[in-house]
């Protein structure tokens, strides 16, 4: 059975950077790419970007050029989003999710990231 | 990016069909690339309804079902039931390795 599971919920001040882990289990880790979607409180989903766990290429999302990075650990099933620069409208439910054809078939539990100071 | 379009709410009477409307342009939902449709509960993560515009993943009802036409995918829920209420979002494949999600829809029985 196929799980992604999430760091734990993150308070952060502006200008801050904030890592979370997704780790995954269930499945062969490099043969799916892992995207990233962010929820701020009570509006719509928000593609990020992804990283193909496969060959480590990564495509962001223009909104988030220069302040986001995702990266892996191969061994360990485990994906990271990086963003830095935080600011008050970065204050998130961030979530991970596997990519199977044309759909998100799997997803992490989803991390807060709250930005105040 | 902008955000494919949906209505902000439908509402409908149990065991009755509602549609769900999604509308983008003709570089995402228009342009060929593949719709899939997510239900969200309060507190948690979205759950894959719909892939490849149409199919349902295992697990999921037959109730769920989804077309498109030209610009405009549509998520028709028949045999309403009060457990169908909450949250639905579309996304498109919008090329270059992007996809878009919708603005999403809030389902009352």
């Amino acid at each position: 059975q196929v799980h992604l599971v999430q760091s734990g919920a993150e308070e952060k001040e502006p200008g801050a950077s904030v890592k979370v882990s997704c780790k995954t289990s269930g499945y062969t880790f490099s043969l799916y790419g892992i995207h990233w979607v962010r929820q701020a409180p009570g509006q719509r989903l928000e593609w990020m970007g992804w990283l193909n766990a496969g060959n480590d290429y990564t495509d962001y999302s223009q909104k988030f050029q220069g302040r986001l990075t995702f990266t892996r650990d191969t061994p360990a099933s485990t994906a990271y989003m990086e963003l830095t620069g935080l600011r008050s409208e970065d204050t998130a439910v961030y979530y991970c999710t596997r990519v199977a054809g044309s759909g998100f078939d799997n997803w992490g539990q989803g991390t807060l990231v709250t930005v105040s100071s | 990016q902008s955000a494919l379009t949906q209505p902000a709410s439908v509402s409908g009477s149990l065991g009755q069909s509602i549609t769900i409307s999604c509308t983008g342009t003709s570089s995402d939902v228009g342009s060929g690339h593949l719709v899939s449709w997510y239900e969200q509960r309060p507190g948690a993560a979205p759950k894959l309804i719909i892939y490849e515009a149409s199919k349902r993943p295992s697990g999921i009802s037959n109730r769920f079902s989804a077309s498109k036409s030209g610009n405009t995918a549509s998520l028709t829920i028949s045999g309403l039931q009060a457990e169908d209420e909450t949250d639905y979002f579309c996304c498109s494949y919008a090329g270059r390795g992007t996809y878009v999600f919708g603005t999403g829809t809030k389902v009352t029985v």
